[in-house]
């Protein structure tokens, strides 16, 4: 069974700009969940997607916002980068609302320069 | 908001030894909490979950217990091995989310 994949591995992008990342769930899972990880910190929680509807967002800006698609798939977009939005985006997924355990993919690391 | 509280964020023990991490959490309708491990450059994994009906649960060399009315749940390695050396994360979900702890970067020396 194949796990969480997560594209680009890299982002560098500078401030200002919009950056992009993806992830693909776990096949048959259809929660899809967003963290932030800034370096040597823990996991802020960003977004959490179910059946194609945003079920909640955490305490962050709305120039952090994404989608879910009808694989289930999800996109994170950051608009207006700031230098502090460097971080580790980790992607999870889950089997649905009523699954708690949660399975992450390898993350995208993003860079504003 | 929800807030979950870990201690130790470092914790340096010698190889065979055992190793304790404790959790608080403030959010009293949280009911499932689960411990991830993060080696250096890795995704978080999931080594052990408890759920709120649960007070310990064991899984070899890892237990977890949990006291609802405290509000505190604790990992315990038992005979620690170099590769257990990792950052922990506790966590508890509560409406709709999961709130993860700050962490606790296990060092085991052989």
């Amino acid at each position: 069974e194949a796990g969480v994949t997560q594209s680009p591995t890299h982002l560098i992008k500078t401030r200002g700009q919009q950056a992009t990342l993806r992830c693909s769930p776990i096949s048959g899972h259809t929660s899809v969940y967003w963290y932030q990880q800034a370096l040597g910190l823990g996991l802020q929680f960003l977004l959490w997607y179910d059946e194609g509807e945003e079920r909640n967002r955490g305490n962050f800006p709305p120039r952090f916002s994404g989608r879910q698609f009808p694989n289930y798939s999800s996109e994170l977009n950051v608009n207006a980068l700031e230098l502090e939005d460097s971080a580790l985006y980790l992607c999870a997924s889950s089997a649905g609302v009523s699954y708690n355990e949660q399975f992450f993919g390898p993350g995208t690391r993003l860079t504003v320069l | 908001g929800e807030n979950v509280e870990q201690h130790p964020s470092t914790l340096s023990v010698q190889e065979g030894d055992s190793a304790v991490i404790k959790c608080t959490y403030s959010d009293s309708a949280s009911n499932y909490f689960p411990w991830y491990k993060q080696e250096l450059g890795k995704r978080p994994q999931l080594i052990i979950d408890i759920r709120s009906n649960v007070g310990e649960k064991k899984d070899q060399r890892i237990a977890v217990t949990l006291n609802k009315t405290a509000k505190h749940f604790s990992l315990h390695i038992t005979e620690t091995q170099p590769e257990d050396s990792a950052v922990y994360f506790c966590a508890a979900r509560g409406f709709q989310k999961l709130v993860f702890g700050t962490g606790t970067r296990l060092l085991v020396s052989p």
